[in-house]
Order: structure tokens, then C-alpha cells, then sequence
């Protein structure tokens, strides 16, 4: 595909229930983010694959909140027991690996995201 | 990570030029400025990236001054598809697995 593709675009959900987000990265993009974004505010970084393994986990908010990637590809975002808390915005990016020494960040390629609704 | 700090939002006409500031007095020597476009229902959109003085592209020119603390997003002659939220983003990508700080950014409103 061209671009980063996110299914559901939309979720809705009742709480407690588990929830899966898919991220398709462009392909060839070896590195990967899942970001949050609540109503108006920011991004909240989430997680970074490189490949398949994630060496920064650091964003996630809670153990509820897991991430997977298999094949170096699609990655999965999993919510478990859904709270009204977690309605927001989630979204994925994909780039090359970063950094080369000395250089700038690799441009990050972002898809539109799955809004997530818990009632 | 290096924090920034940019105008919550400013108001601009057809035609005008916008210019959008950044301030980011703890930027480290690695760090690179980067500038992000966001639409409504929509993810992030890359729009210049620069480490010191002038980058120019076919969208936006990228002002930094020699300290660095600071740099200076300027649109020319915005439309009204330019209402957008742009962020400005202070980051190495190589020691920081490109994870940047998004922050809440500056919503720019045109008008007609």
C-alpha cells in the first residue's frame, strides 16, 4: 500500500471489553510507533518496534496495554478491560530505521488513526 | 528529550505569511528542529526539518539562529487549507529511537 493503513478507522466498545487496534506499516519501514492523542490535545508516545522487537515500551500507561508485531509488519495494539479513559485517538507510524551517526531523524509516516469510544 | 515550547494558537488571513515560533532552550548538540502538520482526522504530516540556519522546501521555510534555543516556522501566503496544528518537534533520532515529544502544538486558524 502507500501509505500507513489502521483498522477500525472507528471502535466502539463497552467497558471492560478487550480491544484490538491493527497498524499496516508502509512497506520496507522496518521501525514503528503507536502514538495516543486524547479530544484537542497532543500526541502520547505509546511504544517503538524495531522489527519485531520493541525496545521501548516506555509510553504504555498501564499493563492493560500490550503491543505485538509479527513478520516485521502489521503490529497490534491490544487493550484489555477497557476503561472510559482510554477513548482517544490512536495512532500508528512507520519509518526506516533511525539515525545514522550524526544524523537528523527519519521522517515519521503517520496513518489516520482508529478513534476508540468506551461507554 | 528536549521540551518546546510554541504559541497555543494564532489567528491569519488569506495570503498573509504566518510565522510560528518554537522555543527550546535545552536543545542538545545532536538534536535536529522538525516540524510536523496536523488536519483534523488525520495523522501528523511531516513539513521541514532543519539543525541550524535557513531550510527552505516548497511548503515552509525553517528559521534557526546561531544559539539554537529557538526557531521560526514561516508559511508563506497561507490558504485556508492551512488551518491546521503544526508541531514542533526537538530530537537525535539515533540515540532516542526517534521518539519525539508532540506536545499540544499551535492550532493556526485562517480566515478568509
Amino acid at each position: 500500500g502507500a501509505g500507513v493503513s489502521q483498522s477500525p478507522s472507528n471502535k466502539v466498545t463497552e467497558k471492560g471489553k478487550d480491544v484490538e487496534l491493527r497498524c499496516d506499516p508502509i512497506s520496507g519501514h522496518t521501525a514503528l510507533y503507536w502514538y495516543r492523542q486524547s479530544l484537542g490535545q497532543g500526541l502520547e508516545f505509546l511504544i517503538y518496534f524495531q522489527g519485531n522487537s520493541a525496545p521501548d515500551k516506555s509510553g504504555l500507561p498501564s499493563d492493560r496495554f500490550s503491543a505485538e508485531r509479527t513478520g516485521g509488519s502489521v503490529s497490534t495494539l491490544t487493550i484489555q478491560r477497557t476503561q472510559q479513559e482510554d477513548s482517544a485517538v490512536y495512532l500508528c507510524a512507520s519509518s526506516h530505521p533511525p539515525g545514522l551517526a550524526g544524523g537528523p531523524p527519519v521522517v515519521q509516516y503517520f496513518g489516520a488513526g482508529t478513534r476508540l469510544s468506551v461507554l | 528529550l528536549a521540551k518546546t515550547t510554541q504559541p497555543i494558537s494564532m489567528d491569519s488571513y488569506e495570503g498573509q505569511e504566518v510565522n510560528i515560533t518554537c522555543s527550546h532552550n535545552n536543545i542538545a548538540t545532536n538534536d535536529y528542529i522538525t516540524w510536523y502538520q496536523q488536519f483534523p482526522s488525520q495523522g501528523p504530516r511531516f513539513i521541514i526539518q532543519g539543525y541550524k540556519t535557513k531550510v527552505t522546501n516548497e511548503v515552509a521555510s525553517l528559521f534557526i539562529p546561531a544559539d539554537r534555543k529557538s526557531s521560526t516556522l514561516s508559511l508563506p501566503r497561507v490558504s485556508l487549507s492551512d488551518t491546521a496544528v503544526y508541531y514542533c518537534l526537538v530530537g537525535d533520532g539515533r540515540y532516542n529511537f526517534n521518539k519525539f515529544y508532540f506536545g499540544s502544538g499551535t492550532k493556526l486558524n485562517v480566515k478568509p
